[in-house]
């Protein structure tokens, strides 16, 4: 146990279903980020928040909406996705924004069929 | 970030020590090694990080030459749940510009019962 977690861990949405990711830190961390990680693929940054706000956004389509309500809660909004946006999702914090030692969750295998 | 290189895979008996050597001739003198593990499906886990002199934890050793171009990771007494991609990464130690870790492509550990 890492100290994150995700919800859910498996999702199989429609392309025009709209769904939502989870992450939760329980380590007092003031920075989360999610990561992708597509097949054979090295790992994505997606958004980046620090103490709640979003500080990079790594040119992530707007199909993919973050949401970070406090520094211990990240979501993930999906509306509208597309079959390539099947992919691990990966959730991670760190005690401070820029420290290189990240806690990441379990992930989210989502599958857009 | 000073490049490194990994031998793209490993085996070890369980039980054994699994050492595994990553290389990274122009690392700079304010760079740490980080060692990185993902077990299939999940995230990625923090192992260890050093600069110059050698680390222990409770998971894995790290033991870094003097010239700081190579380094070794050690598992002590490897398990069947330690069979991972294992990654090697240098970067400083406060990442004041790029937020997202990168990931090459890793030693994949496989541990022999």
């Amino acid at each position: 146990e890492t100290g994150v977690t995700q919800t859910p861990r498996h999702l199989v949405m429609g392309m025009t279903n709209k769904k939502s990711l989870k992450c939760e830190q329980h380590l007092g961390h003031n920075a989360m980020y999610w990561y992708k990680q597509s097949a054979k693929k090295p790992l994505e940054l997606m958004f980046v928040y620090s103490l709640e706000e979003r500080v990079e956004n790594n040119s992530v389509p707007s199909r993919f909406s973050p949401e970070c309500p406090n520094s211990s809660h990240l979501f993930l909004h999906l509306h509208t996705l597309q079959p390539e946006d099947s992919a691990l999702y990966l959730c991670a914090s760190s005690p401070l924004l820029g420290i290189n030692e990240q806690f990441f969750g379990p992930g989210t295998r989502l599958t857009v069929l | 970030d000073a490049k490194t290189t990994q031998p793209t895979s490993m085996d070890c008996a369980e039980g054994r020590a699994a050492n595994l050597p990553c290389n990274h001739s122009t690392i700079s003198g304010n760079e740490y090694v980080y060692w990185y593990r993902q077990i299939h499906s999940q995230g990625p886990q923090y192992i260890i990080h050093g600069l110059k002199n050698n680390e222990t934890n409770e998971m894995a050793s790290l033991i870094i030459t003097e010239d700081r171009k190579s380094s070794t990771l050690i598992l002590p007494h490897a398990t069947l749940r330690d069979t991972a991609v294992y990654y090697c990464i240098v970067r400083e130690v406060v990442d004041t510009g790029r937020r997202a870790l990168t990931f090459g492509s890793g030693t994949r550990l496989q541990v022999q019962p």
